[in-house]
């Protein structure tokens, strides 16, 4: 299976503050996904990348940005956070149907 | 965009009991995928189904694609204290590379 990272696993910032996730994957796949999850609101797809020059915008992309600076790197931003970007963020890979989550990033924004 | 209805919301029952729950769509997918999410954890996949009526097991556990398209069950049999965490259905469309997720089904077992 992926072995997929994520740095920091638990973070609180301030409103307005700029702060970048880190996903780093190690087993080669093209496929690499950010998501955002929210209590009774399951799994919802931020940003997606194919490959190291294609980035593409999912469900909720406002006010998040994404950088995939190699093919095992893929790191989400957050310009100016905002309270309600408190959540749980989960970066994948993917291989064929098989989607690999990494443990996730607790984001607090006071 | 896509909706992926998970039911029940949560349940709680007792060691032993069988566990059933279910996603339905209001659209047609061509994969249907079970992940369980344990606290401080990502998902982990259970069950793939890849084609209308299949029926899949992985140990106690045994997921369905329906007939429709639109639908997917799993069932846990025999439920242990370990079972215990959140379980989501996701399904996808086509080749697209998005998976739509359900709302998940938070399950409880008690001793």
């Amino acid at each position: 299976d992926a072995d997929v990272t994520q740095t920091p696993r638990n973070r609180i910032t301030k409103t307005g503050k700029r702060i970048m996730l880190e996903c780093s994957q190690t087993k080669g796949h093209d496929r690499m996904y950010w998501y955002r999850q929210d209590p009774g609101l399951g799994l919802r797809l931020i940003y997606y990348s194919f490959d190291v020059k294609d980035i593409n915008k999912g469900e909720i992309s406002d006010g998040y940005s994404v950088s995939r600076q190699a093919q095992a790197k893929f790191s989400l931003s957050l310009e100016s956070a905002i309270p309600n970007q408190t959540a749980l963020y989960f970066c994948a890979t993917r291989s064929g149907t098989r989607v690999f989550f990494g443990p996730g990033t607790r984001l607090t924004v006071l | 965009g896509q909706q992926l209805n998970q039911s029940p919301q949560s349940m709680f029952i007792q060691e032993g009991e069988d566990v059933s729950m279910n996603c339905t769509s209001s659209s047609i997918f061509n994969t249907w995928l079970w992940y369980k999410q344990e606290p401080g954890e990502g998902p982990v996949l259970l069950i793939a189904l890849y084609k209308a009526g299949e029926l899949t097991s992985n140990g106690r556990l045994t997921a369905q694609f329906g007939i429709t398209r639109k639908d997917s069950f799993l069932n846990i049999s025999a439920s242990i204290p370990s079972d215990v965490g959140i379980y989501f259905c996701a399904g996808q469309t086509g080749t697209a590379s998005k998976l739509t997720f359900g709302t998940g089904t938070r399950l409880q077992v008690t001793l």
